[in-house]
């Protein structure tokens, strides 16, 4: 069975552009989760998708936003980078919301210059 | 928040038993979870604590005390290959908050 794709795994970008990063699932999974893990901050939640709807939120600025597909695949996109987005971008995949074992992709690592 | 606090970094020798410890300040949570991650690699999951007390699997164990606020992830029988970073995480309404992640370098 596979695990969890991202893509692409790493990405240079410079300022103001926008970026769209992939996520698909293990098959059989519906939920996506995706984080942004940093040196100093470490892994932090930025949005669930189940069923292709949000299910829940993290305290990131509305230029980060994602979308799920009706095959469970999902995106995360953010506009107008800045110097401070840089960081692995991980989505997490797991059979449904409320579920609490999750299997991590191997990340995007992002770049902003 | 959940204010998670790690150690950033530890140093142990194989074959040795290590304890990586984990702070917290919540007033509740469904779930405390340990992953472990491989530098450049995605985090894996270990282990994780619903109920205070000791959980077991194989060379890893992880505790829990609700009521201090703290759990802790032993590692007996270190070998290189343990060398990576910890992560501990609060599981609470659907989500997970992460710790910053303590780096254990295994010695020989």
């Amino acid at each position: 069975k596979a695990g969890v794709t991202q893509t692409p795994r790493y990405l240079i970008k410079t300022r103001g552009q926008q970026v769209t990063l992939s996520c698909s699932p293990i098959s059989g999974h519906r939920s996506v989760s995706w984080y942004q893990q940093t040196p100093g901050q470490g892994l932090q939640f930025l949005f669930e998708y189940f069923s292709e709807t949000q299910r829940n939120k993290g305290n990131f600025p509305g230029r980060f936003s994602g979308r799920q597909f009706s095959n469970s695949r999902s995106e995360m996109n953010v506009s107008t980078l800045e110097l401070g987005d840089s960081a692995l971008y991980l989505c997490a995949s797991k059979v449904r919301t409320g579920e609490n074992i999750q299997y991590f992709g191997a990340g995007t690592r992002l770049s902003v210059l | 928040g959940q204010n998670i606090d790690q150690p950033t970094e530890m140093t142990a020798t194989e074959g040795a038993i290590v304890q990586i410890n984990c702070t917290y300040q919540t007033s509740g949570f469904n779930g405390l979870f340990w992953y472990q991650q491989h530098a450049g690699e995605a985090p894996t999951f270990l282990s994780y604590n619903v109920l205070d007390g000791l959980e077991e699997k194989g060379r890893f164990s992880s505790f829990l005390s609700r009521s201090k606020g703290y759990s802790y992830l032993l590692l007996k029988e270190l070998q290189m290959k343990d060398s990576a970073s910890y992560l501990c995480a609060l599981y609470n309404f659907n989500k997970f908050y992460f710790g910053s992640g303590t780096k254990l370098n295994v010695k020989p």
